[in-house]
């Protein structure tokens, strides 16, 4: 079946530091949606990417939707302690109604 | 944005019991879906819930260890039957949002069996 994984599993950065974790699915995706999770709580939708080698950008984060829309990639840019949390991909093959989660990238950050 | 909640919120239970979990929107809703989370690890998709339909259930997971109801478009139960210590647990349902480009979810419960 589907599977989507993430690199990498845990990422400790000094405040500052830029962040990128990368998603990977086994299927080429229709489109691909990124979470945010803080801790303790649920997961929080970011943004989704439909086409091709679509770049989107939310303040200090860029997502990336590769080429053969089987991998994509969020980049944080300076982070901050508020950057805390895990950081979940899941995507969704053509003509299917349910998305995989990626298994995730904690990310801590240290002021 | 669609507003969901889950009661309980948090629950501590005997090996052996059922345990049934409601997931209520504000508004209503085709598909709700209903997720486990464990410790650490990310989600996993349990049953996707149709109103007026039987729930489509993922690879691993069987109606009679997670029966689910779904009454009408905004509410949704999801019983752990038989509970065992294998089954602590975050169980989560969500929702589409209108546009269908996001999911919303719920607060979560968190199962612990003894």
């Amino acid at each position: 079946g589907q599977q989507v994984m993430q690199i990498p599993q845990y990422q400790h950065v000094q405040e500052g530091e830029d962040f990128t974790t990368y998603c990977n699915s086994s299927t080429t995706l229709s489109n691909i949606q990124w979470y945010k999770q803080r801790p303790g709580g649920h997961p929080v939708f970011l943004i989704q990417l439909v086409k091709s080698g679509e770049v989107k950008k939310q303040k200090r984060l860029t997502f990336q939707f590769g080429e053969a829309k089987k991998n994509s990639s969020l980049h944080i840019t300076a982070t901050q302690t508020t950057d805390v949390g895990t950081y979940f991909c899941a995507g969704k093959a053509s003509g299917t109604y349910k998305y995989i989660f990626g298994t995730g990238t904690r990310l801590k950050v240290l002021a | 944005s669609a507003v969901i909640s889950q009661k309980p919120s948090r629950d501590i239970c005997q090996r052996g019991t059922s345990l049934t979990i409601q997931c209520q929107v504000d508004s209503q809703v085709t598909m709700m879906f209903w997720y486990r989370q464990q410790p650490g690890q990310s989600l996993t998709l349990i049953a996707t819930a149709n109103q007026g339909s039987e729930a489509t259930y993922e690879s691993g997971f069987v109606i009679d260890k997670f029966p689910i109801s779904r009454p009408n478009l905004t509410f949704s139960t999801l019983t752990v039957s038989n509970m065992s210590p294998e089954d602590s647990s975050i169980y989560l349902c969500s929702v589409d949002g209108s546009t269908g480009l996001e999911q919303y979810f719920g607060p979560g419960t968190r199962l612990t069996v003894t």
